[in-house]
């Protein structure tokens, strides 16, 4: 199976901040890396696919970057509302799985 | 408007199994695939398998491979995962999502249901 290991695992930041996020998968995925938006008490919401494409209605903060083993998300000036847990998935092959997620938090 | 509506929270004894429904809505049912995902409380997501809406074919990850079964009936647009011998590690929330794939041939999990918590308790 593919691991996925995402960081930091948690971090605090103040709105209008630029905040990354990275993944790094055990072997190379192409692009294949997805990225999720979790609230809490409430289901993920896909937020990027195929490393860099935004999903419909998101907003255009929201970045993704990346190749091989290495990717990142990038919110490039944090608002109220995301303030959130984020979570990385490869889709190369099967098993799909997740990194472990990282809690942004308000300093 | 898309959605996925899950079936009500469910508490099981060990050894039992559960059946959990998720019902779709707002687009072709059988124009996607259907995963399961699930979610211990505090920990990450841990994906459980997949099945073709149309055709029925299904996938299914290692750890499950002998007591997960998921199903569908296309004339109610619903998707049913089973998941048998209960043990208190399964008690998880669990996410049926509908999965696409784009002719780029990327893959992503892009409509999840609200989720279906499970407790197995003695």
């Amino acid at each position: 199976d593919i691991q996925m290991t995402q960081s930091p695992s948690s971090l605090s930041a103040s709105v209008g901040d630029r905040v990354s996020i990275t993944c790094r998968a055990s072997q190379t995925i192409s692009k294949f890396v997805n990225w999720y938006q979790q609230e809490p008490g409430k289901a993920p919401k896909l937020l990027l696919y195929a490393t860099s494409t935004l999903d419909s209605g998101v907003p255009s903060r929201f970045s993704g970057s990346g190749s091989g083993t290495d990717f990142t998300l990038t919110i490039s000036s944090l608002q109220p509302e995301d303030f959130a847990s984020y979570f990385c998935q490869q889709s190369y092959s099967m098993p799909w799985t997740f990194g472990q997620g990282t809690r942004v938090e308000i300093k | 408007q898309v959605q996925l509506v899950q079936s009500g929270a469910e508490v099981k004894k060990p050894g039992a199994s559960v059946r959990v429904s998720c019902e779709a809505s707002g687009y072709t049912f059988t124009s996607f695939d259907v995963n399961w995902v699930r979610q211990a409380s505090g920990q990450g997501f841990e994906w459980m398998g997949w099945m073709n809406a149309d055709s029925g074919k299904t996938g299914y990850a290692q750890k499950f491979q002998d007591r997960l079964t998921m199903t569908r009936a296309t004339s109610t647009n619903t998707a049913y995962m089973e998941l048998s011998s209960l043990r208190s590690e399964d008690t998880a929330i669990y996410y049926c999502t509908r999965g696409r794939r784009r002719p780029d041939y990327s893959y992503s999990m892009d409509v999840w249901g609200k989720g279906t918590t499970v407790t197995v308790s003695s």
